[in-house]
This record gives structure tokens, C-alpha cells and sequence, in this order.
């Protein structure tokens, strides 16, 4: 069975130091994995994801995540913080479901609060 | 531009009533999901759907109902079996592949009093 933790539920950092959003997660497979952001009332957009080609992934607003296998994590960094980038952030794991055919299993982490200071 | 669109927004009913949540997508995707967002528990799935006329319960599905009668569509139904409805809805549609990001509205909020 898959799961996701994300490490902290709230990260606090000042605009223009560097941000750093803790994933951890288990497969047992080869798994898909996502980062999403969700503002305020908002729905989530995705940020970037890992499909098994490059394990540094780049993807919007200069995030990046790093997908290392023998630590099972899928960090999310970002090397200077915005006033932005506050929202609250999503890692997501996805793999095939027991039923095979099309049946892909999406499981979420808890979400992590970023705030960041003026 | 391709989407997803939820309404209403914001929604508020009587205790015992049904209450009926849109979402409907222009991007051609087969495959159409509902979650249920609390503050600090993520994301549940309550419904998916991979195909018209078929769908599958999520992990939270009691007191829910949907349909998909057309590729479009995913209407969400909260019934009055639902113990605890007041939540942050969020409709999702995908290519339905491993690689494929989910695409989301955003958002129904349903207060229940």
C-alpha cells in the first residue's frame, strides 16, 4: 500500500531565503509523483512531477523537487521565497491500483503551510 | 481556455436537505474525481468516474451520490445521510494515466447548519 508524509504541517521562512518542503512516501511500485499549491479558497495547481525520467524535477514559479529513491523522499525546494509562494503545498503519490486495467491510485499528503515573512 | 468549473462557489443548506454540487470540464478527459477537504486531513476521494455511465466509490463515499451521463459532467449530490457535509469540495478530471496530473476547479464551499 502507498503513503505519503509530509514532515511539517506549517514552515515558516523570510522572502528571498530559501524554502525547503519535506515529502516522504512509500510504494510498491514504481510510483508517479506530484507537487500541487493551493491558495486560499482556491483549487490546487500542479507544480511539477516525477514520471521516472530525471530524478530533479523543474517546474513553476523556480521550484524544484528531487526524487531519491534510496531515501524514498520528494523534497520540494525553492532557492528564494516570495510573499507569493504563501499557500499551502501538496505531495502526491500515484501508482496502479489492485484492480490493474486504468485504475491509478492517487494518495495525498496532509498538505504543508508555507507562510512567508516580510 | 480548457478547465474545470465548479458552482456555486459558496453554498449553505438546512440540516436534512440534499444539496447538489456542479462540475463540468472541457478538456476531454475520461476520468472525473470528488474530494473532500477538512483543514489539516489533505484530501479524501468521495467518488471517480473513468468513464460515462460508471463510477466508483472513494474511500469516504457514505452519504454521497453522483452521475456521469455525459463525458462533461460529474454532479455531486451531499444527502441528508451525510453526518458531517460542511466542507470544502473540490472537483478533479485527469487523463486517467499514472503520469497524468489532475486538473481542479475551484471549489465548492458547503456550510450545513
Amino acid at each position: 500500500a502507498q503513503s505519503v508524509t509530509q514532515l511539517d504541517s506549517h514552515v515558516s521562512v523570510s522572502e528571498g531565503t530559501p524554502v525547503l518542503l519535506r515529502c516522504n512516501y512509500s510504494s510498491s511500485y514504481s510510483p508517479s509523483l506530484f507537487w500541487y499549491v493551493q491558495h486560499p479558497n482556491k483549487g490546487l495547481q500542479l507544480l511539477l512531477k516525477y514520471t521516472s525520467a530525471a530524478t530533479l524535477v523543474k517546474g513553476i514559479n523556480g521550484f524544484e523537487a528531487e526524487f531519491k529513491k534510496s531515501e524514498t523522499s520528494f523534497h520540494l525546494t525553492k532557492p528564494s521565497a516570495h510573499m507569493s509562494d504563501a499557500a499551502e503545498y501538496f505531495c502526491v503519490v500515484s501508482e496502479r491500483g489492485n484492480s490493474g486495467g486504468s485504475n491509478y491510485k492517487l494518495t495525498f499528503g496532509k498538505g504543508t503551510l508555507l507562510t512567508v515573512n516580510p | 481556455d480548457g478547465g474545470i468549473t465548479q458552482s456555486p462557489k459558496y453554498l449553505f443548506r438546512k440540516e436534512g436537505q440534499n444539496v447538489t454540487l456542479s462540475c463540468e470540464q472541457n478538456l476531454n478527459h475520461d476520468a472525473m474525481y470528488w474530494y473532500r477537504q477538512d483543514p489539516g486531513q489533505g484530501l479524501r476521494l468521495i467518488y471517480y468516474s473513468q468513464i460515462v455511465n460508471d463510477f466508483q466509490k472513494g474511500d469516504i463515499a457514505e452519504g454521497y451520490s453522483v452521475s456521469r451521463e455525459k463525458k462533461e459532467s460529474f454532479p455531486l449530490t451531499v444527502t441528508s445521510a451525510q453526518k458531517n457535509p460542511t466542507a470544502f469540495y473540490l472537483c478533479a478530471s485527469s487523463m486517467d494515466r499514472a503520469n497524468s496530473p489532475l486538473h481542479f476547479g475551484n471549489g465548492t464551499r458547503l456550510t450545513v447548519t
